[in-house]
This record gives structure tokens, sequence and C-alpha cells, in this order.
């Protein structure tokens, strides 16, 4: 069992370039979340799925969209990168209300 | 005032002592909390989950709830090297799982 599984590792992405972080579980779990990580601002919350088919904006949504075709992939896509958006990316999915989070091993992007 | 407070460290304690590691949390409604720890360049791995108000023990790990003072913290005994890391409160606030909020964490050395 893998668990979730994050595509690219790591990328080097021209500004005004269309990019898409793919998120993959494997653990049946009905919600699954996008979190960028920057030094001294922690985890913060960009999109979330409560369950297939449905999405939600987080704190920090501006600039990256997301979809939920089916309970394994929620694919985060930046139409159109700027600089800010150098980050490392983490997806993440949990299986109920209580909140416990299990997370991918991250996407490293830098937006040159 | 954040909605999840945390000393961002270093905290610095010697191998086999006890290390303290302290969050606060602004949302008197809050319901579950949690701790996870981040190797550098790692992801977030959840170590310790609790939901009602004392302590809670795992291995060498203890979590302490006190929801009237809206704290909680984790006491890791005879600490090794290998406990070195990030440690991430986090604290679901209100219920439903899209509304986990992390701290920015602390940094705990320990020292050989």
């Amino acid at each position: 069992i893998a668990g979730i599984t994050q595509a690219p590792t790591s990328q080097i992405l021209a500004a005004g370039r269309r990019m898409t972080l793919r998120c993959t579980q494997d653990m049946r779990h009905n919600a699954m979340y996008w979190y960028r990580q920057d030094l001294g601002l922690g985890l913060r919350l960009i999109h979330y799925s409560n369950t297939a088919g449905t999405t939600g904006k987080g704190e920090v949504p501006d600039g990256y969209s997301v979809s939920r075709a089916n309970t394994d992939d929620f694919p985060l896509t930046l139409a159109s990168a700027v600089p800010s958006q150098t980050s490392v990316y983490f997806c993440a999915s949990s299986d109920g209300g209580l909140g416990e989070q299990y997370f991918g091993p991250g996407t490293r992007l830098t937006v040159t | 005032q954040k909605e999840v407070e945390q000393n961002s460290g270093p905290l610095s304690v010697p191998e086999g002592a006890i290390a303290s590691l302290n969050c606060t949390y602004s949302d008197r409604g809050s319901q579950s909390f949690f701790w996870y720890r981040q190797y550098s360049g790692k992801s977030p791995e959840l170590i310790m989950s609790i939901y009602s108000n004392g302590d809670k023990e795992d291995g060498r790990f203890t979590a302490q709830l006190n929801k009237a003072s809206q704290y909680v913290s984790l006491l890791i005994r005879d600490s090794q090297p290998s406990d070195s890391a990030t440690y991430l409160c986090a604290v679901n606030m209100r219920g439903g799982y899209q509304k986990v909020t992390f701290g920015t964490g602390t940094k705990l050395q320990v020292i050989p």
C-alpha cells in the first residue's frame, strides 16, 4: 500500500506556464486536501474536497484550481504560474470527520 | 491572535531528557487536536491525536489537552537524537474535516 503519491517530486517552471500537480491515494479516503508550506508561514490550505465531485476553497485559493473526478485523484492546477507560487506543495487525505490527515511526500515547485 | 500558536524554537534538550512542546488555540469550540512530526525535507507525519481533556500516552509520547485553558502539549520522554524534527500542532475547529488549522511548528533539537 503506497498511501498517497505525488508527482512530480520537484519542478522548475517558467512564470506564465500552466502546471498540474498530481496526487493519488489508495486508502479510499473521502476527503483530500492541498496545502502549501512556506518558511515561517506553516501549512496553508489551498483547496479541499470532502468527497468525489465536490471541492471547496481554503485559505489561499487564488491562482489555483482543483478537480475531484473520482475518490483517488485530486490534481492541483496552476493556470499561469507566478514566482510567489514557489513553495512546497503537500497533498493530504482524511477518512472521516475527526480531522486526522495523512500527507503525501510533497512537490517542491520553483517558479522563475 | 493566530488561531494556533506555537513557539518556533529551537527547543534544545539533552538526550534522555523530557521534551515539552506547547500549543495554544483560539477557538474554544475546537474538537480534535493533533501532533505531527516533520523531518527536514519530508512531509508531516501524524504521531498523536487527542479528543478529550487529560492525557493520552503512546510509547514515549504523551499528549495533554486542557480545553478550559485552550492548551495542548506534547511530552517526549527519553528524548533521542532521532526525535530532532519540527513538531506541528493541528486543531480541528468546530468539526468538519476541512477546518484543520496548523501551527507553524516548534523545532526540537536533541543533543547527544
